[in-house]
């Protein structure tokens, strides 16, 4: 079945050095990729989204590309804030039309440190 | 921006005991879903409702689980007799349309069970 594999945290990073958290990916097809973002307290959000091969997803200075040859959906930021302290989850969907079941990955929790 | 919301945010039973976990969706959105998280493991679907019906349900959804929209307003998942592994966070969520949409997810249930 599908699976999503990503990078074990935590992760403790000082203020404006640059963030990758690996996630790697095995489903049959075209799955939309998607990570979302669980900030203190609050709910899963979605951070960005990738939907079909080459594409880059981006929001708030994350981004995030489909690569399809390598099954993977590396975020990244070029400086991160502590306000970007938070656990951040790599998820997928199936291919199929109206199969909009999430697989997670574990999260990786992030801290920025002043 | 319009937001789900999850009751109670804590939880704590005795094994055996009937729980209700209460979920307030997005009001004008129709799809609704049960995630969890066992602490320390991935977020695992557990079920999908539309149309007063479910939609689809995982491996973990067992006689034990069920969901309900007793209104216009509240989705309830229960778990009739509750066991040491069902300690987690419980996430409801929901979404507009089907086919890869955005899910908005609630800030969670998490339940212990003793």
């Amino acid at each position: 079945g599908d699976s999503v594999t990503q990078m074990e945290g935590p992760v403790t990073l000082s203020e404006e050095a640059f963030l990758t958290i690996n996630c790697t990916y095995t489903a049959t097809g075209y799955p939309s990729l998607f990570w979302y973002v669980q900030y203190p307290g609050e709910g899963l959000q979605l951070l960005l989204k990738a939907t079909k091969a080459d594409d880059k997803g981006s929001n708030k200075g994350f981004e995030a590309t489909y690569r399809k040859e390598t099954t993977s959906f590396h975020l990244e930021k070029g400086s991160v804030q502590v306000s970007d302290s938070a656990v951040y989850f790599c998820a997928l969907t199936g291919s199929n039309f109206g199969n909009e079941k999430l697989t997670f990955g574990t999260g990786t929790r992030l801290t920025i440190i002043p | 921006e319009p937001e789900v919301t999850q009751t109670p945010s804590h939880q704590v039973t005795q094994m055996g005991q009937e729980v209700i976990l209460r979920c307030v969706p997005i009001s004008n959105h129709l799809y609704f879903y049960w995630y969890r998280q066992i602490l320390g493991q991935k977020v695992e679907f557990l079920v999908s409702f539309y149309n007063n019906e479910i939609s689809e349900k995982s491996e973990i959804f067992d006689d034990q689980f069920s969901v309900e929209r007793p209104d216009g307003s509240n989705f309830t998942l229960k778990i009739r007799s509750t066991k040491l592994e069902d300690s987690a966070m419980y996430f409801c969520a929901s979404s507009g349309r089907i086919g890869n949409e955005k899910l908005f997810f609630g800030s969670g249930t998490q339940l212990s069970v003793l």
